[in-house]
């Protein structure tokens, strides 16, 4: 069945640990996305791709980088967390053009001790 | 440039009466408008969505929602909600750029 997973679900982790949130989908979508949503429920888009090769930043700025080497693969990392990380991660991906909306993954929650 | 305003952040409601939630967009060229549902401890998940014609759109779980080109709104309606109702909703709009604006959210909370 085609979907999106992401990996961890849940993620306890120590102050200066580097961290890397996966994100894989089985779809052959072109374009991925990576938000981030705080406990007030505002999604913000901190990096997207339109395709492999290409990542852009987000609306909101953010500490983490990102990676597409292959089309079904957009991991997120973190090289040194801290608590401000904090937070819940949305990885979602679409096809190309407007018609079409977002398939999300049930998300991250990350947590920074 | 496009942006979403849902005008309520919480909407406290019993069960099996009517919800309404609110959405207003602005933008300088035609959108298409999307709904989505947020369970607790879960990704977003597709509500229903208005690309062209009829301006009453139907969506899964009972939910509808009218599309208002003079209003520039589209309102998300269910006429009798259940405990299992209980979420964040989100109104979503995408025009030229592809990539979708999100509003605010609105939380649900279905009282028994």
């Amino acid at each position: 069945e085609a979907d999106i997973y992401q990996t961890p679900r849940y993620l306890v982790i120590g102050t200066g640990k580097k961290i890397t949130l996966e994100c894989s989908q089985t779809m052959g979508h072109d374009k991925m996305y990576w938000y981030q949503q705080d406990p007030g429920m505002e999604l913000h888009l901190i990096h997207y791709s339109y395709g492999v090769n290409s990542t852009e930043k987000g609306d909101l700025s953010s500490e983490s980088t990102v990676s597409r080497i292959r089309t079904e693969h957009f991991p997120l990392t973190l090289e040194s967390a801290r608590p401000s990380h904090t937070s819940q991660y949305l990885c979602a991906s679409s096809e190309y053009g407007q018609f079409y909306g977002y398939t999300f993954g049930s998300g991250t929650r990350l947590t920074v001790v | 440039a496009q942006s979403v305003t849902q005008l309520d952040s919480q909407v406290p409601v019993f069960e099996e009466a009517p919800v309404e939630l609110r959405c207003n967009y602005s933008s300088s060229v035609s959108v298409y408008l999307f709904w989505y549902v947020q369970y607790p401890n879960q990704g977003l998940q597709l509500l229903l969505k208005y690309l062209s014609g009829s301006t009453l759109v139907k969506g899964i779980n009972g939910f509808e929602a009218e599309f208002n080109k003079s209003q520039t709104s589209f309102h998300l309606r269910k006429p009798s909600v259940h405990i299992s109702d209980t979420a964040e909703y989100f109104c979503a709009v995408k025009a030229a750029g592809n990539k979708l604006t999100f509003g605010g959210g609105t939380r649900v909370l279905v009282k028994p």
